[in-house]
C-alpha cells in the first residue's frame, strides 16, 4: 500500500480564498483523522471519523473550518475563508479501527495563508 | 484534562551513546501510549505502541518503558546513530468511550552528531 496520501504538498494561497486539502487513507482502515501542527501549539487533532461518519469535532476551530468524508477512501478538509493564523501543517492519519490502534500518518500539507 | 509534556525539549549527542527520552502525563487512567518521530518536513511514523497492560516494548535499538502509577514513560535509544536525528513525540488517548483521539507532548528534538 501506498500509505496516506495528502494533496496538495504545499499550498499558498491569500486571505480570503477557499482551501481544499485532501486525504486518501489507507485502504481497510476504518478511521480517518485530521490533525493541525503549529511551532506554538504543537499536533491538534480537528475531527475525526470513523466509518465515514464525523465522531468528534470538537477540535475544529471556528465555522470556517469543515471537513467531509463521502466514501471510505476520500476526505476533504476546507477552510472558506482562510485567513493568515490557519498556516500550519495539516496532516490526515488513518488506523485499522476506533482506538487501541496506531495511527499511519500522511506526510502532510503545508499551508500559507498571505 | 490530559496534559502530556516531553523533557528535554531538545537534546545533541555524540553518535554511539545511549540516551533517554521523558514523556509523563497528567492522567494515567490511559489505554495505551505511542511514540512517534516525525523527521524534517514528514509526517510522523509509528515507533511504539504500549498497552496499559504493559510495562515495555522493544523494536531493534528502541525500547519503551511505561509506568502508569507515576504517570511516566520513557523512550530508551541504544548505541545513537545519526539517522536518529528527528523529533520524538509520545501520545496518549483521550479518556472515555471507543475513542482514538490522541493527545500529543511539544516533542523532544534529537540531534546525534556524526
Amino acid at each position: 500500500d501506498a500509505g496516506v496520501i495528502q494533496s496538495p504538498r504545499h499550498e499558498v494561497t491569500e486571505m480570503g480564498q477557499e482551501v481544499t486539502l485532501r486525504c486518501k487513507p489507507i485502504s481497510g482502515h476504518n478511521s480517518l483523522f485530521w490533525y493541525r501542527q503549529t511551532m506554538m501549539r504543537g499536533l491538534e487533532l480537528l475531527i475525526y471519523f470513523n466509518n465515514n461518519v464525523p465522531i468528534d469535532d470538537s477540535g475544529m476551530p471556528e465555522d470556517r473550518f469543515s471537513a467531509k468524508m463521502p466514501n471510505a477512501s476520500f476526505s476533504t478538509l476546507k477552510i472558506q475563508p482562510s485567513e493568515p493564523r490557519d498556516s500550519a501543517v495539516y496532516f490526515c492519519a488513518s488506523s485499522p479501527g476506533t482506538y487501541q490502534e496506531t495511527q499511519y500518518f500522511g506526510p502532510g500539507t503545508r499551508l500559507l495563508v498571505l | 484534562k490530559q496534559e502530556v509534556t516531553q523533557i528535554p525539549a531538545a537534546l545533541s549527542v555524540p553518535e554511539g551513546e545511549n540516551l533517554v527520552l521523558n514523556c509523563s502525563f497528567t492522567d494515567s487512567a490511559i489505554y495505551n501510549l505511542q511514540w512517534f518521530r516525525q523527521d524534517p518536513g514528514k509526517g510522523l511514523t509509528s515507533l511504539l505502541l504500549i498497552q496499559s497492560s504493559q510495562r515495555e516494548q522493544t523494536s531493534g535499538r528502541l525500547n519503551a518503558s511505561l509506568d502508569k502509577s507515576s504517570g511516566r514513560s520513557t523512550l530508551y535509544i541504544a548505541a545513537s546513530q545519526p539517522g536518529d536525528s528527528a523529533t520524538y513525540l509520545c501520545a496518549v488517548p483521550l479518556k472515555g468511550g471507543a475513542t482514538n483521539k490522541l493527545i500529543f507532548g511539544t516533542g523532544t528534538l534529537l540531534a546525534v552528531q556524526p
